[in-house]
C-alpha cells in the first residue's frame, strides 16, 4: 500500500482559529486529494492537486485552502475554523486512474 | 450537478450468502467506476474498478457489473464473511473522483 500519513490525527480547536492539516506520501504520486466525511454525505472533495503548486477546487472548497510545495506534502488550511467544519478529513493520493490510497483520517472538532 | 448515489443505505446478510450492493450514477462521461470499502475508524480502501467500456469485471470474491443503459453499477460479494462488514462506496472518475453516500453492509453469523 501507499505510504500516506496524516497529522494531526485528532484536533480540537475553537471557532475563528486557523487550522492546518498535513498529508505526507512516500510513493511519489502526482495527484493528491483532500476529502471530508460527514454522516449522510459520504466523502466530499475539498481540493485536489495534480502536481507541485498545481491545485484545483472540489465541490466543497469554501473556507479551505491548500498548498503543495513538494510532491510528498499536501496541506489543507482552514483559514478561520467554523463549527460546520467539524468533520473527519481524509487525504488520498492516486496510484493510477481510479485507485486512490487513503490516509487514516484526521478528526477535527471546532467548538 | 451530477452525482453518484446508492439505492440502499444499509444491507444485512447472513454469513455465507452473496451480497449485492447497488449504485446509480448520472454522469455518462465518467470513464472509471470504482468500489471502495471503509472499515470503522479507517480510510476507504480500493476494492475493484471497471472502465466505462466494460460490462463486468471480476476480482477475488467480488464482481462489479456496469449497466450503462440505465446508469447502474453493482458490487457482488460471494460467500460474504464477517470481515466484509463495512461501509461500501461507489465512486466515479470524471476529472476528479466523486463518491456516493455509502451502504453499510452487516454480516450476521
Amino acid at each position: 500500500d501507499a505510504g500516506i500519513t496524516q497529522s494531526p490525527r485528532h484536533k480540537v480547536t475553537e471557532t475563528g482559529t486557523p487550522v492546518t492539516l498535513r498529508c505526507h506520501q512516500t510513493e511519489n504520486h502526482r495527484y493528491m486529494y483532500w476529502y471530508r466525511q460527514d454522516p449522510g454525505h459520504g466523502l466530499r472533495l475539498i481540493h485536489y492537486s495534480y502536481g507541485v503548486k498545481d491545485t484545483d477546487k472540489g465541490e466543497v472548497s469554501d473556507g479551505y485552502s491548500v498548498s503543495r510545495s513538494k510532491t510528498e506534502d499536501f496541506l489543507l488550511t482552514l483559514e478561520s475554523a467554523t463549527s460546520s467544519q467539524t468533520s473527519v478529513y481524509f487525504c488520498a493520493s492516486l496510484e493510477r486512474p481510479g485507485e486512490l490510497f487513503f490516509g487514516e483520517g484526521s478528526r477535527l472538532t471546532v467548538l | 450537478g451530477e452525482s453518484v448515489g446508492l439505492h440502499l443505505p444499509t444491507l444485512s446478510v447472513q454469513e455465507g450468502d452473496n451480497s449485492i450492493i447497488n449504485c446509480a450514477y448520472s454522469n455518462s462521461a465518467s470513464d472509471y467506476f470504482i468500489w471502495y470499502k471503509q472499515e470503522s475508524g479507517k480510510g476507504p480502501q480500493f476494492i475493484i474498478d471497471i472502465r466505462s467500456n466494460m460490462d463486468k469485471r471480476q476480482g477475488q470474491r467480488v464482481t462489479v457489473l456496469l449497466n450503462k443503459t440505465v446508469k447502474h453499477l453493482s458490487l457482488q460479494i460471494a460467500a460474504t464473511q464477517p470481515g466484509d462488514s463495512a461501509v461500501y462506496f461507489c465512486a466515479e472518475n470524471w476529472g476528479d473522483m466523486r463518491f456516493g453516500a455509502g451502504t453499510r453492509l452487516t454480516v450476521k453469523p
